[in-house]
């Protein structure tokens, strides 16, 4: 595609209730990143993958976090019984190597309500 | 966690000025990025500086990297109001070669 896409923009979960969000990065891009971006704040790093393997989620902060890009393309992070610290926007970017310009998408924000 | 911190965190500008903005952080890298995002939009990429380059230039805007003390700068020259927005600077580390680190930006107004 022309540029990253996530969908859905908006995302309102009631508490406990599971979400996935979903990144279709540029075609042909290996790398594929995802962020959490609080108000006011910088985006903070969450995984990393490189085609399908996952190489870095030493930021997911906890074990309701789980991200997968199976085939190496699309990604999807999923959120398990979702809490109200974990409203934010989740950014995707995807790249063609590790060490480059990213190119990132619009951002899915999700609220907890 | 966040590698980068950008100086000042905000900064209030007119029109036809310059606005200079500053990042440091804490480990060796092999570039250094700066990103603009407008108000509830992604982020777009500026500028990338690697770190064997000292300046940069494209269009208004001029970045400085400083290796020994770990800084850079970002300059946007003959600012407009269409420049409001936050800054970031952003660095992978050089050994581990991990995704890109943010610092928590500059929020940049320019008033006409």
């Amino acid at each position: 595609g022309a540029g990253v896409s996530q969908s859905p923009r908006y995302k309102v979960a009631k508490r406990g209730q599971d979400v996935a969000l979903r990144c279709d990065p540029i075609s042909g891009h290996v790398s594929l990143f995802w962020y959490q971006q609080a108000l006011g704040q910088g985006p903070e790093f969450l995984t990393y993958f490189q085609n399908e393997a996952q190489l870095d989620k030493s930021g997911l902060p906890s074990d309701r976090f789980f991200a997968e890009r199976p085939e190496g393309s699309v990604s999807t992070l999923k959120i398990q019984r979702t809490q109200q610290e974990d409203s934010a926007v989740y950014l995707c970017a995807s790249s063609l190597g590790v060490s480059g310009t990213a190119f990132f998408g619009q951002g899915t924000r999700l609220t907890v309500v | 966690s966040q590698q980068g911190e950008e100086d000042p965190q905000a900064l209030s500008i007119q029109e036809g000025e310059n606005a200079t903005m500053n990042c440091s952080y804490k480990t060796s890298i092999n570039n250094l990025q700066w990103y603009r995002q407008n108000s509830g939009r992604g982020l777009v990429h500026l500028i990338l500086i690697r770190s064997n380059e000292r300046e940069k230039h494209s269009g208004r805007l001029r970045v400085t990297l400083d290796t020994s003390k770990k800084s850079s700068s970002l300059l946007i020259t003959a600012s407009r109001a269409a420049d409001t927005a936050s800054y970031f600077c952003a660095t992978d580390e050089r050994q581990a070669g991990t995704a890109l680190i943010f610092g928590k930006g500059t929020t940049l107004s320019v008033s006409s």
